[in-house]
C-alpha cells in the first residue's frame, strides 16, 4: 500500500486560505488521492478527491502535482468549523476497495 | 438518505462477554468497511466485505467476527476482549465499483473491562 505523509499540526487564522500539504511519493499510476476530515467525536467525511487534474468542490480545492508525487488540499477561508484533522488517502483503482488513512494533519483555526 | 448508522452509541463490556457492533446504510452501496480507532491515532482498517463476502481482513484476532447478513447490514461480533480493544469502531460504506468516497458512521465507543 503506498503511503502518505502529512505535518502532524497546522494553524491558521479565521477567513483565511489553508494550504494542507501530503506527499505520496510512492503513488501508483491508479491510485486515486483522496482527502478526509474528522471534527472532534465524528466519524471522518469525504472532502475531495483526484486523480491527476487540479479539482475543486463547495468544500475545497485539491491541487495534484504534475509527478502526483504530493498533492495539496486547499480551504478558501477557514471557519471556526474546519477545525479537524485531515487525512490525505491514496485510494487503489484495483477493486480492493481500501482506504487507508495516513497520520494525518491537525489543523487548529484561531479566532 | 446518505448516513451510515451504528448503535450502539456506547459500549461497556466485560472481557467474558460476547457483545455485537451493528452498522446499516440504505444507499445501495456494495462495499462496507470496520475500522479500529485509538485515541488521537488514525483509523486503522480491520475488515472489508464486498458484494456481502469477507475480501479483506487486516490480520485482526478472532476475537473479532465480522458478518454481512445482507446488503445494508454489516455486524461486528465480540468475544473475550481484552482491554486494550477499547477503542473507536467506525463503519464505513461505498459505492463498491468505482473510486467513491466512503461515508463513515458516527462510530461505537466500546471500553473493555
Amino acid at each position: 500500500d503506498a503511503k502518505t505523509t502529512q505535518p502532524n499540526s497546522m494553524e491558521s487564522n479565521e477567513e483565511e486560505p489553508v494550504h494542507l500539504p501530503c506527499n505520496h511519493s510512492t503513488i501508483s499510476g491508479t491510485d486515486y488521492i483522496h482527502w478526509y476530515r474528522q471534527l472532534p467525536s465524528q466519524g471522518p467525511e469525504y472532502v475531495i478527491h483526484g486523480l491527476t487534474s487540479n479539482v475543486n468542490n463547495r468544500m475545497a480545492s485539491l491541487a495534484i502535482a504534475e509527478d502526483r508525487k504530493s498533492s495539496t488540499l486547499i480551504l478558501h477561508r477557514a471557519t471556526l468549523r474546519d477545525a479537524a484533522v485531515y487525512y490525505c488517502i491514496l485510494r487503489e483503482n484495483s477493486g480492493t476497495y481500501k482506504y487507508i488513512f495516513g497520520t494525518g494533519t491537525r489543523l487548529k483555526v484561531l479566532a | 438518505d446518505t448516513e451510515v448508522t451504528q448503535t450502539p452509541k456506547h459500549l461497556v463490556m466485560g472481557m467474558t462477554n460476547k457483545k455485537s457492533l451493528k452498522c446499516e446504510q440504505h444507499m445501495g452501496h456494495r462495499a462496507m468497511y470496520w475500522y479500529k480507532q485509538k485515541a488521537k491515532k488514525p483509523p486503522e482498517l480491520m475488515f472489508v466485505y464486498s458484494y456481502e463476502k469477507l475480501s479483506i481482513n487486516e490480520s485482526v484476532p478472532s476475537r473479532f467476527s465480522p458478518e454481512c447478513p445482507n446488503s445494508s447490514l454489516l455486524n461486528l461480533h465480540l468475544h473475550a476482549l481484552q482491554p486494550e480493544d477499547s477503542a473507536l469502531y467506525l463503519c464505513a460504506s461505498s459505492q463498491g465499483f468505482g473510486v467513491t468516497e466512503a461515508f463513515f458512521g458516527q462510530g461505537t465507543r466500546l471500553t473493555v473491562v
